[in-house]
């Protein structure tokens, strides 16, 4: 069975700090893709990133920067100099591959970036 | 590419009165599509997934009687909610796999916020 803790429910930050989302996993399949999304308030989900287990390396696009650890099943999502539309529901989430696998999301994390 | 459209994105129905949702992928063959429901302030629950030209695996707990789902070519879905009930009001998402791609990502549609009154 899979599983993805989001221990964290909800952050709030005041603007140009750096933020990190914790993102911890269960599973027992050899090979998973790991994901992360934004969900503002619209509702609809905004693809970040897609980590295939075999690919450990720490991956950076602007602001946004994200930790993939094997050995603590982490992966983690850090926002620098936050900024207040970075506020949004963030969900972690993760599959096995497979065209049937399903998704398993996290609770998610409301991020407040306060002005 | 790999765009996921959702229609209607918004709608106001009266109980017992049935309505459809559907999910369209518009640049790719989307051999597997998901459902899923999400009440506010929680996380995404699947509620069915649906492979082109069979039935669809629905979730445990979820009704097939009452969420049906038609997954009738590669590029579109439909979820009808049947006799709706004021507790089916929710945000209902679907998601597209392309079939092409061995990448596991799920293409997410914008959305239909269900309110039965």
């Amino acid at each position: 069975a899979q599983k993805v803790t989001q221990a964290q429910t909800e952050i709030s930050v005041v603007e140009k700090e750096d933020v990190t989302l914790d993102c911890v996993y269960e599973t027992r399949d050899t090979t998973y893709y790991l994901f992360w999304y934004k969900q503002p308030p619209s509702g609809e989900l905004v693809f970040l990133i897609r980590r295939n287990s075999f690919d450990e390396q720490n991956e950076i696009s602007g602001r946004y920067s994200w930790n993939f650890q094997k050995s603590t099943s982490s992966f983690n999502f850090t926002i620098t100099a936050s900024q207040v539309v970075d506020s949004a529901v963030y969900f972690c989430a993760l599959t096995a591959t497979g065209a049937n696998s399903k998704l398993t999301f996290g609770k998610g994390i409301t991020l407040s970036v306060r002005p | 590419g790999a765009v996921v459209s959702q229609h209607p994105s918004r709608v106001i129905c009266k109980s017992g009165t049935s309505v459809k949702i559907e999910c369209r992928s518009l640049d790719f063959q989307a051999t597997t599509m998901f459902w899923y429901r999400q009440f506010p302030k929680k996380s995404l629950m699947l509620m069915a997934t649906s492979n082109e030209g069979s039935k669809a695996t629905y979730e445990q707990g979820v009704e097939k009687d009452k969420f049906l789902i038609n997954h009738a070519s590669l590029t579109l879905s439909t979820l009808t909610v049947t006799s709706a009930h004021p507790e089916d009001s929710s945000f209902y998402i679907c998601s597209a796999r392309d079939g092409n791609r061995g990448s596991g990502e799920q293409y997410f549609g914008p959305g239909t916020r269900l309110t039965v009154t």
